[in-house]
């Protein structure tokens, strides 16, 4: 079964550095998205993306936060300048048609 | 989107038919009802999602009331796999392309014992 592949699964960084969260969603897939999950809490939405373009942010999503899709095949999070905050498990999404959403098993981000 | 109600926590003996119910009164008449769950912090599972009529594939069936105000989630024979927090979402959108967020609560945990 197509899968939804993240790179790392688990990234530590210090605090105030830049970080690049990446995924290769199922290769037939036309809308991409991430998400997040601090610990304990729900799973959040960051930022969707269809026809290299956002369609759609959450007010998490703020400048420090930007996507790209740079090669047709690889979804990209970076985040500047982390925060302690940020920690959190990191989930892509994508979707043929927009309806059910396959998502990765996520990228687990430690700011220290 | 609509919101929704879900009890916190349900138990389900293996082999047993697991019911997930969700309350969903003030959905609009083009939202859908979606269903993923969360198994031990992995990334969400889509499930199912229907409309208006009750809908079967191999992993549930989801039933939905007529008034569309509930509806349920049924895992025919719960397994200890099945062990998880089950999300119900209400969203616009469910035969059209569209690249709208899925905002998802606290859910269910359902957990399933021997």
């Amino acid at each position: 079964e197509p899968e939804v592949t993240q790179t790392p699964s688990h990234q530590v960084t210090q605090m105030g550095q830049e970080v690049i969260l990446r995924c290769v969603p199922i290769s037939n897939h036309l809308y991409f998205y991430w998400y997040r999950q601090i610990l304990g809490q729900k799973v959040e939405f960051l930022v969707s993306f269809y026809n290299n373009e956002i369609s759609e942010k959450s007010e998490i999503f703020d400048d420090q936060f930007s996507v790209e899709r740079p090669d047709g095949s690889n979804f990209t999070l970076k985040i500047r300048s982390t925060k302690l905050e940020d920690s959190a498990m990191y989930f892509c999404a994508s979707s043929e048609a927009g309806i059910g959403r396959t998502f990765g098993s996520g990228t687990r981000l430690t700011v220290v | 989107d609509a919101k929704t109600t879900q009890p916190t926590s349900m138990d389900c003996a293996e082999g047993r038919a697991a019911n997930l119910p969700c309350n969903h009164s003030t959905i609009s008449g083009n939202e859908y009802v979606y269903w993923y769950r969360q198994i031990h912090s992995q990334g969400p599972q889509y499930i199912i999602h229907g409309l208006k009529n009750n809908e079967t594939n191999e992993m549930a069936s989801l039933i939905i009331t007529e008034d569309r105000k509930s509806s349920t989630l049924i895992l025919p024979h719960a397994t200890l796999r099945d062990t998880a927090v089950y999300y119900c979402i209400v969203r616009a959108g469910g035969n059209t392309g569209t690249a709208s967020k899925l905002t998802f609560g606290t859910g269910t945990r359902l957990q399933v014992t021997l």
